[in-house]
């Protein structure tokens, strides 16, 4: 199948500062990538959906100015975790592809 | 909304017994109904999908079927081996590209395959 890279797999950051994560498609171009979030034993929340060359469609209830995403070229979104808190704290998935493939996740933690 | 509701939450079989999970969708209009295996500290990986013109699919020992009047649809493993524990999700969309395809996920089953 398809390949989506996610980098950085785990980041640990101080309260009060911002976290970038990207997602990469590797072998095929993704006009759409997918942001989920998940807690621990809970199933993934599709946070929001990243349109290449346009803004980012949010769930309701996501924050779209804390939660900021750029989708700049058909195999590039990333995800930028503002002012993050300790209640940010999760595991970060994106996917992409008509038939989605996920990435590898990002393990965020807030201290 | 659209939700998706599946069942058992936690599974227990012995190795080379069947395991099967089952869920249901609410939205009539869902056309695609994916699988994903998840490993602790991993991403979710495809393992199986369908789509609504198909009652049923098989690849090896995993095979989905699909009740679209019931709205419901199961995931079968036979003749199970200890790598197939995992967290199990089901899926439903109701697109094949871009927005529409977004996925709304079951609230997981933890299939644990004793040796």
């Amino acid at each position: 199948g398809a390949v989506v890279s996610q980098h950085p797999s785990w980041v640990i950051c101080k309260s009060g500062t911002s976290v970038k994560i990207e997602c990469r498609s590797l072998d095929f171009q993704a006009t759409t990538m997918f942001w989920y979030r998940q807690f621990p034993k809970q199933s993934l929340m599709l946070m929001a959906t990243s349109n290449e060359g346009s803004k980012a469609t949010y769930e309701q209830g996501v924050e779209k100015d804390k939660f900021l995403i750029n989708h700049a070229s058909l195999t590039l979104s990333t995800l930028t975790v503002t002012s993050a808190h300790p209640e940010d704290s999760s595991f970060y998935i994106c996917s992409a592809g008509t038939t989605q493939y996920f990435g590898p996740g990002t393990r965020l933690t807030v201290l | 909304g659209e939700n998706v509701e599946q069942h058992p939450s936690t599974l227990s079989v012995q190795e080379g017994d069947s395991a099967v999970i089952k869920c249901t969708y609410s939205d009539s209009a869902s056309n695609y109904f994916p699988w994903y295996k998840q490993e602790l500290g991993k991403g979710p990986q495809l393992i199986i999908d369908i789509r609504s013109n198909v009652g049923e699919k098989k690849d090896q020992r995993i095979a989905v079927t699909l009740n679209k009047t019931a709205k419901h649809f199961s995931l079968h493993i036979t003749e199970t081996q200890p790598e197939d524990s995992a967290v199990y999700f089901c899926a439903a969309s109701k697109g094949s590209g871009g927005a529409t395809n977004k996925l709304i996920f079951g609230t997981g089953t933890l299939l644990a395959v004793q040796p």
